[in-house]
C-alpha cells in the first residue's frame, strides 16, 4: 500500500471548516483513499473513502486532486467533538481480508 | 449496521497471568478480523490477522505463542495475551470489514494494564 504524509497537528476554530491535507504521491491506480479518525481512548471511526471523484457524506467531504497524488478531508463546520486524530490511508479495495496500515495521522484540535 | 463489539473495555491483571479479549461482529459475518495494539501517543500497529477456521497470521515481530488468536466462528475472534508482563500494557483494538461494505469497523478497544 502507498505511503501517506500528513501534518502532525492542526487547530481549527469551532464552526469553521477544517481542511486536513494528505499527500499520497505514490498511489497506484487501483488504490482508494480512506479517512478514519480516532477520538481519545476509542476505536477508529470510518469517515469516508474515494478513488478518483470527490465524495461527500453526512460527516465530511473528500477532495482528491486530478493526479490523485493528494487529497483533503473537509469537515464543513467543526465542533469540539471533532477533536481527534485523523488518519489518511491508501489501499487496494480487494475484499475483506486486506489489512489497513495506519500512519501517524493529524491531531486536530478544535477550539472555542 | 456493521457493529463490532469488544469486551472487556478495560482489564487489570497480575504479571504472569493470561488475559482474553473478545471481538464480536454483531450484525454481520466476518471471515477476517484484525487485531491492533496502540501504545500511548502512538499510532495503531497491526498485530495479526484472524481467519475463521484457520490459523491467524501474525505480523513480523509479534510472537504468535504469546498473542494467541482464535477465530472459531464467523462472528467471534479472541485474543489471549499469555503470561502478560507490564510491557504488554496497551490499548488493544479489533476490526472487521463487512463483505460488500465500505470501510472497516473497529471495536471500542480494550485497555490492558499489567501490574
Amino acid at each position: 500500500d502507498a505511503k501517506t504524509t500528513q501534518p502532525t497537528s492542526m487547530d481549527c476554530a469551532e464552526g469553521r471548516a477544517a481542511n486536513l491535507p494528505c499527500n499520497h504521491s505514490t498511489i497506484s491506480g487501483n488504490e482508494y483513499v480512506y479517512w478514519y479518525r480516532q477520538i481519545h481512548s476509542q476505536g477508529p471511526q470510518y469517515i469516508i473513502h474515494g478513488l478518483k471523484n470527490n465524495e461527500t457524506n453526512e460527516m465530511a467531504s473528500l477532495i482528491i486532486t486530478e493526479d490523485r497524488k493528494s487529497s483533503t478531508l473537509i469537515l464543513p463546520h467543526a465542533t469540539l467533538r471533532d477533536t481527534a486524530v485523523y488518519y489518511c490511508i491508501v489501499r487496494v479495495n480487494t475484499g475483506t481480508a486486506s489489512k489497513l496500515t495506519f500512519g501517524t495521522g493529524t491531531r486536530l484540535q478544535v477550539t472555542l | 449496521g456493521a457493529v463490532v463489539s469488544q469486551h472487556p473495555s478495560w482489564v487489570i491483571c497480575k504479571s504472569g497471568t493470561s488475559v482474553k479479549i473478545e471481538c464480536r461482529s454483531l450484525d454481520f459475518q466476518a471471515t477476517t478480523m484484525f487485531w491492533y495494539r496502540q501504545f500511548p501517543k502512538q499510532s495503531l500497529m497491526l498485530m495479526a490477522t484472524s481467519n475463521e477456521g484457520s490459523k491467524a497470521t501474525h505480523e513480523q515481530g509479534v510472537e504468535k505463542d504469546k498473542f494467541l488468536i482464535n477465530h472459531a466462528s464467523l462472528t467471534l475472534s479472541t485474543l489471549t495475551v499469555t503470561s502478560a508482563h507490564p510491557e504488554d500494557s496497551s490499548f488493544y483494538i479489533c476490526s472487521a470489514r463487512r463483505s460488500g461494505g465500505y470501510g472497516y469497523t473497529f471495536g471500542s478497544g480494550t485497555r490492558l494494564t499489567v501490574v
